[in-house]
């Protein structure tokens, strides 16, 4: 089974500038989520897509972060204008469905983004 | 008070002990609980997730639950030098909002 899928893996981009994070998730997961990383810390929720719509996106910075998830596969999470404080790594996961089972979140390797 | 809290290490065992993680969290409501380990430059992979009190056991790893003193804890027995990692702590109330601790750095030494 493939796993998550994120790209690129590595972004440097200046302050001010825009840029743009995908997502696959696994084959079957309708629940898709987005975390900010940053070094030496945990990982803290974005956004929460159950198939199209939004669950919890009560923690992303709206006036300069925005995803979506058409069609219910693939997201995508922009930045515009990236900050220096967003230098991290972006990470993707998913989780099937289901009681119990549904809660276990598998994740992608991740986009680092440094911005300078 | 963060919502997850755990020591943030490093812990240091040698090879065949055992290694005690422990994580405390705030909000009584939560329901699910999730220990990741992450090593350096890669992503968060799953490795328990208990949802009652108690101990549950997979391989050489123990997670145990308390959600009276709203205690989790992993325990790794025959701890290996491919163990160490930072080990993460999570918690959700039902199925939004997963919270994580800053995650504890676990060395192995040979």
């Amino acid at each position: 089974e493939a796993g998550v899928a994120q790209s690129p893996r590595y972004k440097i981009i200046e302050k001010r500038q825009s840029v743009a994070f995908w997502c696959n998730p696994i084959s079957g997961h309708a629940t898709l989520y987005w975390y900010q990383q940053i070094l030496g810390q945990g990982p803290k929720l974005l956004i929460q897509f159950q198939n199209n719509g939004v669950v919890d996106d009560s923690q992303l910075p709206k006036d300069r972060f925005s995803a979506e998830r058409l069609k219910g596969v693939d997201s995508t999470l922009k930045i515009q204008p990236a900050k220096l404080e967003d230098s991290a790594v972006y990470l993707c996961a998913s989780s099937p469905p289901g009681d119990y089972e549904g809660y276990e979140q598998y994740f992608g390797p991740g986009t680092r983004l440094t911005v300078t | 008070q963060k919502e997850v809290e755990q020591n943030s290490g490093p812990l240091s065992v040698p090879e065949g002990a055992i290694a005690s993680l422990n994580c405390t969290y705030s909000d009584r409501g939560s329901q699910s609980f999730f220990w990741y380990r992450q090593y350096s430059g890669k992503s968060p992979e799953l490795i328990m997730s208990i949802y009652s009190n108690g101990d549950k056991e997979d391989g050489r790893f123990t997670a145990q639950l308390n959600k009276a003193s709203q205690y989790v804890s992993l325990l790794i027995r025959d701890s290996q030098p491919s163990d160490s990692a930072t080990y993460l702590c999570a918690v959700t109330r039902d199925n939004n909002d997963m919270r994580f601790g800053a995650g504890t750095r676990l060395t192995v030494k040979p």
